[in-house]
């Protein structure tokens, strides 16, 4: 299985909503990132987790909460967002210390 | 701080011919440079890369060039066809999981 999985695809929510965004991935990958991506972007870096512990946060607004459960589960919780924050989120995967990456195919989130 | 250029932004070749996309890096520690290709409204697609101790890669019509002392490398693409239209974006690594990332060219294959 070489696939990072995301759920849902799409997702619309009101400002004041809580929902959640869910990766998975069956690679054996001890690594696992979110990513913002807007429009004609390069994908941003939100979150990194490392053996299922949290290693880097570029600094990412608190309304957004990643989660790490399990080696193959990675969420985003999501509250109290902005209309700005409307985006595709992209999950990846890699090997701890090995640097490819292996994106999902996204959440595309739109804040009303 | 760090940075990573990307050129063109946009770029139309026709069918068949080859086509070219050039980065430019900032820090010199960077050691790992991949490329990835992401179609309209999919995922970015991890399509080639290359380490800081090779000067060159290749997988069939895709190729990648580093130039360390010049901090340059380009992802060269011969033969194109239409499925090859996208928007490919290089980036440089330093530091393991985090990729700076260029900003994108869109490449376009006219039939």
């Amino acid at each position: 299985d070489t696939e990072v999985t995301q759920t849902p695809k799409h997702l619309v929510m009101g400002m004041t909503n809580k929902k959640s965004l869910k990766c998975e991935q069956h690679m054996g990958h001890r690594a696992m990132y979110w990513y913002k991506q807007k429009a004609k972007k390069p994908p941003e870096l939100m979150f990194v987790y490392s053996y299922e512990k949290l290693s880097i946060n570029e600094s990412v607004p608190s309304r957004f909460s990643p989660e790490c459960p399990n080696s193959s589960l990675l969420n985003l919780h999501l509250h109290a967002l902005q209309p700005e924050d409307s985006a595709l989120y992209l999950c990846a995967s890699s090997q701890v210390g090995g640097p490819e990456a292996f994106f999902g195919q996204g959440t595309r989130l739109t804040v009303v | 701080g760090e940075n990573v250029e990307q050129h063109p932004s946009t770029l139309s070749v026709q069918e068949g011919d080859s086509a070219v996309i050039k980065c430019t890096y900032s820090d010199s520690a960077s050691n790992y440079f991949p490329w990835y290709k992401q179609e309209l409204g999919k995922r970015p697609q991890l399509i080639i890369d290359i380490r800081s101790n090779v000067g060159e890669k290749k997988d069939q019509r895709i190729a990648v060039t580093l130039n360390k002392t010049a901090k340059h490398f380009s992802l060269h693409i011969t033969e194109t066809q239409p499925e090859d239209s996208a928007v490919y974006f290089c980036a440089a690594s330093k530091r393991v999981y985090k990729y700076i990332f260029g900003t994108g060219t869109r490449l376009k294959v006219l039939a």
